[in-house]
């Protein structure tokens, strides 16, 4: 099954709206969760991350809340502007040998129209 | 000038042929992966390499496999390609305890 999940697999808002992703995990034991942005015909960017130690991060227009609990994290785009137009895609993992193994979600296309 | 280079950017196979996907970072990272990525699915791990000839599998590894013989290059086989192998891949590669995955252009397969 997947082992992470978004709900949306395509969002629509109005320039200048805010916009809530979602992602839902099923491990436990994830302790990284992360957003990347990818447009068309290029490669995913890291967008924002945080570590299972804090439940909220901030960086400019964007926010991640963590809800371990409910192993749920979420991307809050706040202004948005037509350039947020692109496919996100959200990832968990756990820390394995020094390094993350990141499962990804299936990807939510935001399309902000002007 | 950080960067994952993966070649070739398109290829079109037979089925049955064997397919070499390469890919190259210039950061001195430690760990690389290779994923595929299909409408509505996301990106899939394949398989993760921790560093030269420490190789691990993916979730969907199956019908792959890789090779790791220097730190900076991670290859990705397909030994007799199957229609269903039609995929755009992705290498990407991070340091060892950064969870920051940097990814190459992608490689955009078309198996017949």
């Amino acid at each position: 099954g997947q082992q992470v999940k978004q709900s949306s697999p395509s969002l629509t808002v109005q320039e200048g709206g805010i916009l809530i992703l979602n992602c839902d995990y099923e491990n436990d034991m994830f302790d990284y969760f992360a957003w990347y942005k990818k447009y068309p015909d290029n490669s995913p960017t890291l967008l924002i991350s945080v570590r299972s130690n804090v439940d909220k991060r901030e960086d400019g227009r964007f926010t991640v809340f963590l809800n371990k609990s409910g192993k749920h994290f979420s991307l809050h785009i706040t202004a948005s502007q037509p350039e947020d137009t692109a496919v996100y895609l959200c990832a968990a993992g756990e820390n394995q040998g020094g390094s993350a193994k990141l499962i990804f979600g299936e990807g939510t296309k935001l399309t902000v129209s002007s | 000038d950080m960067k994952v280079t993966q070649m070739p950017r398109y290829l079109i196979k037979r089925m049955g042929e064997n397919v070499l996907l390469e890919c190259g970072q210039d950061m001195s990272h430690e760990t690389m992966y290779w994923y595929r990525q299909d409408p509505g699915l996301g990106l899939q791990l394949i398989y993760i390499s921790y560093d030269v000839d420490s190789n691990s599998e993916g979730d969907i590894p199956k019908g792959y496999r890789v090779s790791r013989k220097k730190r900076e290059h991670f290859s990705l086989i397909l030994d007799s390609a199957k229609t269903n192998q039609t995929s755009v891949y992705f290498c990407a590669s991070s340091r060892d305890s950064a969870e920051t995955l940097y990814f190459g252009s992608g490689t955009r397969l078309t198996v017949l």
